[in-house]
């Protein structure tokens, strides 16, 4: 089944608008973080934003926050003021901890979000 | 400092052969993961070192693949009699992991791309 579910393969925002990609989640953890990372066409993987389950304020890193929904198991990143460097593949992922140490990252199928001028 | 080093940047071989892979994570970090991205696909999760636990190696597609981690550190993703849906580019990250910490992002080298003829 899948864990992570990213349902928008493609997105379109005007530059200087703010944008919404989606992620939902599945886990039966209590805790567990969810990121978001952003992969440029270079391919270089570059984190964004964390969030943790036990975390009750949805985190802010500049123009990137985080809506987190723990009952409905929603974890969408919101891009304000968009830039056309902002252009790239965009990868939500959960970490399950189970304890000892086990961490498991796994990532959705990304959304490809495309800035027009 | 240095990040993760992944050799080589690029292997082209032919059908049949073996490949192997090398990761040399951030000095300190304790889990590595290897994942598999095919071209404007998503991050497909392999295997998943912490420390001297046995690793999760759920993720393998089937009994041609392996990987070892040596003394904690480096670690090898072997690839034997390739096939042509082997190609992809194969991404190792790794990250601080042991007592729940919260935020620790992965750190991600800038994978091999695997090319097989």
């Amino acid at each position: 089944a899948q864990k992570i579910t990213q349902t928008q393969p493609g997105m379109f925002v005007q530059e200087k608008e703010a944008v919404t990609l989606d992620c939902t989640y599945d886990t039966s953890d209590q805790s567990y973080g969810l990121f978001w990372y952003k992969q440029p066409s270079s391919g270089e993987m570059i984190f964004l934003i964390y969030q943790g389950s036990y975390d009750e304020q949805n985190a802010t890193e500049g123009r990137y926050s985080l809506n987190f929904q723990k009952a409905r198991k929603s974890a969408n990143l919101v891009i304000s003021a968009s830039q056309l460097g902002d252009s790239a593949m965009y990868f939500c992922a959960m970490r399950e901890g189970r304890g000892g140490g086990y961490q498991k990252v796994t990532f959705g199928t990304g959304t490809k979000l495309q800035v027009i001028p | 400092g240095a990040g993760v080093s992944q050799s080589p940047s690029n292997k082209v071989t032919e059908k049949g052969k073996d490949v192997e892979l090398r990761c040399d994570p951030i000095s300190g970090h304790t889990a590595l993961y290897w994942y598999r991205q095919s071209l404007g696909q998503g991050l497909e999760f392999l295997i998943y070192f912490q420390g001297n636990s046995a690793p999760d190696k759920s993720g393998l597609p089937s009994d041609r693949f392996s990987a070892e981690r040596t003394g904690g550190s480096v670690s090898t993703l072997t690839i034997q009699r390739t096939q042509q849906e082997d190609s992809a580019v194969y991404l190792c990250a790794s990250s601080l992991a042991g007592l729940w910490k919260g935020e620790q992002p992965q750190h991600f080298g800038d994978g091999t791309r695997l090319s097989i003829l």
